[in-house]
């Protein structure tokens, strides 16, 4: 199994501005995974993060809006640019070994 | 295309009375299935999994899931429910390689009367 550390489990920003959220695994990946949550709604999948190259986004999300780093095989940031109240969301990062380990999530209300 | 259908947003279930939540998929290799729950204001929680073998798996909490291939799903059920399985129940499928996502239903949510 899987540990993932994410933090902050929560934050209040004020719009315009970024917040960075970090995810440490306890075991080494190659693929982190980061989705997005929002209230009453199921996991969207915003990209895959792989050790090395650029993260690959799904559609409706870009990397001038949500900035990836993957510097190593545990460990990831997600950056939520430019927010807007719309980002107030839970954001979540999963890794999977046969099934899916995820972080506590990042509860993000943007004011 | 892949997808995982959970055709009730929410089922209201009195406690002890039995519970059935329906997912069905559509998926081009073989599948690996999950149940998730997520209890309010919490992480999700691996309920059960099925990869392979028998297609009666038995998870926590007194939860099961068929496995029925013919008909492309993966229903959770439980004898008897507790107030305390009030939750947003997950149902997904992915591929038995970890570098590829899994594909996420859209939740039921569970209320259960007293």
């Amino acid at each position: 199994s899987a540990v993932i550390s994410q933090k902050p489990s929560r934050d209040i920003c004020q719009r315009g501005t970024s917040l960075t959220i970090q995810c440490q695994v306890d075991s080494q990946v190659t693929m982190m995974f980061w989705y997005r949550q929002q209230p009453g709604q199921s996991l969207t999948l915003i990209a895959t993060a792989n050790q090395g190259s650029e993260a690959t986004y799904e559609s409706g999300f870009v990397i001038d809006k949500f900035p990836i780093s993957r510097p190593n095989l545990t460990f990831s940031t997600l950056t939520v640019s430019n927010m807007s109240p719309e980002d107030s969301s839970i954001y979540l990062c999963s890794v999977r070994q046969n099934e899916a380990f995820f972080g506590q999530g990042t509860r993000l209300t943007v004011v | 295309a892949q997808s995982v259908t959970q055709p009730d947003i929410h089922i209201t279930v009195s406690e002890g009375a039995s519970l059935e939540l329906r997912c069905n998929y559509s998926y081009g290799a073989t599948p690996y299935l999950f149940w998730y729950v997520q209890s309010p204001g919490q992480g999700l929680q691996l309920l059960l999994k099925y990869f392979s073998g028998d297609t009666l798996v038995q998870g926590i909490k007194g939860f099961e899931a068929e496995f029925k291939r013919s008909q492309s799903s993966f229903n959770l059920r439980k004898p008897s429910v507790h107030w305390s399985d009030a939750a947003e129940y997950f149902c997904a499928v992915g591929a038995g390689d970890s570098n590829y996502q899994l594909i996420w239903g859209a939740g039921t949510k569970l209320i259960i009367k007293p």
